[in-house]
Formats: structure tokens, sequence, C-alpha cells
């Protein structure tokens, strides 16, 4: 596609539940990020794909938090037990490689995630 | 680890005038990249600029520039005869050149042009 697309846009849920969070990159994009961005602060880095792999995932706040790229193309950010806390806009970019300041990121429109 | 500081949490101006938004960093790092994005009420992060350390030229886009001050570890962004399309978040970030893949961002400025 013509951008990085989310889905869904907005996502209310209550706690305890489980969400699942869609990001669609840029057709031949390699490179995969998500971001998570909290009321009032920058976005703060979750997960770091290159093709099917996680290639850092040091971002993710804990256990509940997982997220897949079995093609190397969509990418699904998943969410167990969702807690107050995970409210946030969680954003997806696509790079045609890496980031390393070189190829710059094209970020997605976000989900925004409200637990209550 | 590094770590972006955006002091000033909201400004205003008149449109058509210039406005300056700052920047500091920390770092260890000699080599990096550092960018402004622009985040719109439609929550996408677009590029407005960026900067490679070691190029000692300011980067300048259009009615965008930055003042780039390594050794003060500064960023500025001045925006000249702002438009109320420049009305958004602004946030400053910062990325190492050496495989890190992580972008670190500030916490953001409210820019707001007033007709």
């Amino acid at each position: 596609g013509a951008g990085v697309s989310q889905t869904p846009s907005n996502k209310v849920t209550e706690k305890g539940k489980y969400v699942e969070l869609r990001c669609d990159p840029i057709s031949g994009h390699t490179a995969l990020y998500w971001y998570r961005q909290s009321l009032g602060q920058g976005p703060e880095f979750l997960i770091y794909f290159q093709g099917t792999g996680a290639a850092d995932d040091s971002g993710l706040p804990n256990d509940r938090f997982f997220a897949v790229r079995p093609e190397g193309s969509v990418s699904t950010l998943k969410i167990q037990r969702t807690e107050r806390g995970d409210s946030a806009v969680y954003l997806c970019a696509s790079s045609p490689q890496g980031a390393s300041g070189a190829n710059v990121l094209t970020f997605g429109a976000g989900s925004r995630l409200t637990v209550l | 680890a590094q770590t972006v500081t955006q002091s000033q949490p909201e400004m205003s101006v008149q449109e058509a005038e210039t406005v300056t938004l700052s920047c500091t960093y920390d770092t260890s790092e000699s080599n990096y990249y550092l960018f402004w994005y622009k985040q719109p009420p439609s929550r996408q992060m677009i590029l407005v600029i960026r900067q490679e350390a070691y190029k000692q030229q300011n980067a300048t886009e259009n009615r965008f520039s930055v003042n780039f001050q390594k050794a003060a570890k500064s960023f500025s962004l001045k925006i000249s005869d702002s438009q109320l399309g420049d009305t958004a978040m602004y946030f400053c970030a910062f990325i190492s050149n050496f495989g890190n893949e992580k972008l670190t961002f500030g916490t953001g400025t409210r820019l707001t042009i007033i007709p």
C-alpha cells in the first residue's frame, strides 16, 4: 500500500481482555517497528522486526505483550490480560531496511487502545 | 542510555511569524542522527527534518531549519513564516548510528499557530 495502515483505529476493551492490533507496512519494507505513546508522552520503542524475526524486543514491558510477523509483512501486536495502564496509542512504523538514521521510518496513524 | 529533553510543553505564535522549538539530548556516542517529527491530530508522525551528527552544516527544508550545536548537545527547530497547518505536536528524536534501531523521543512541544 501507499502508507502504513493500522487497524483498528480505536479499540475499547475491558480490563483482563485480550487485544490484537494489526499493522500493514509499506510493501517491500523489511523493517517494522512498534512504539507505544502514552498520554502526554513521546513514543517509546517496543519491538523491531527485520523480516519475520524479532531482532530486538527489549522494549516490551512484560510477558503480556507479544508481537508476530509470520510472513515478513503484516504484524500483529498481542496484549493479554489487559490492564488500565496499557491504555495508549500504539504506533507502527516501517522502513526499507533498518532505521539507523539513514533510512527514514514511515509511521502509521496508530491504534488508540482504551482499557476500562 | 540516550535521553532527549524538550523543555517547552506548549508554545503559540501568530501566523507568519517565526518560532523556535528547543531540544537537548544526552549521549556518549559520536555518530548519530537527530530528527524533528510533527504529529497533527491525525496521530501520524511525519518527518520534518533530520540532521547527521558528523555534518556541521545545519539542515534546512523549506521553511524549517535547525540549529545543531554538537558540543552543547542542542538541536533546535526554527519554523519561518508559520502557517495554520503547522499547528501540531512536535517531537525531537535521536538514533545512534551503530546498529541500534531504537528512536528515542522527547516529550514533545504543542505548537499552536494563531490566525
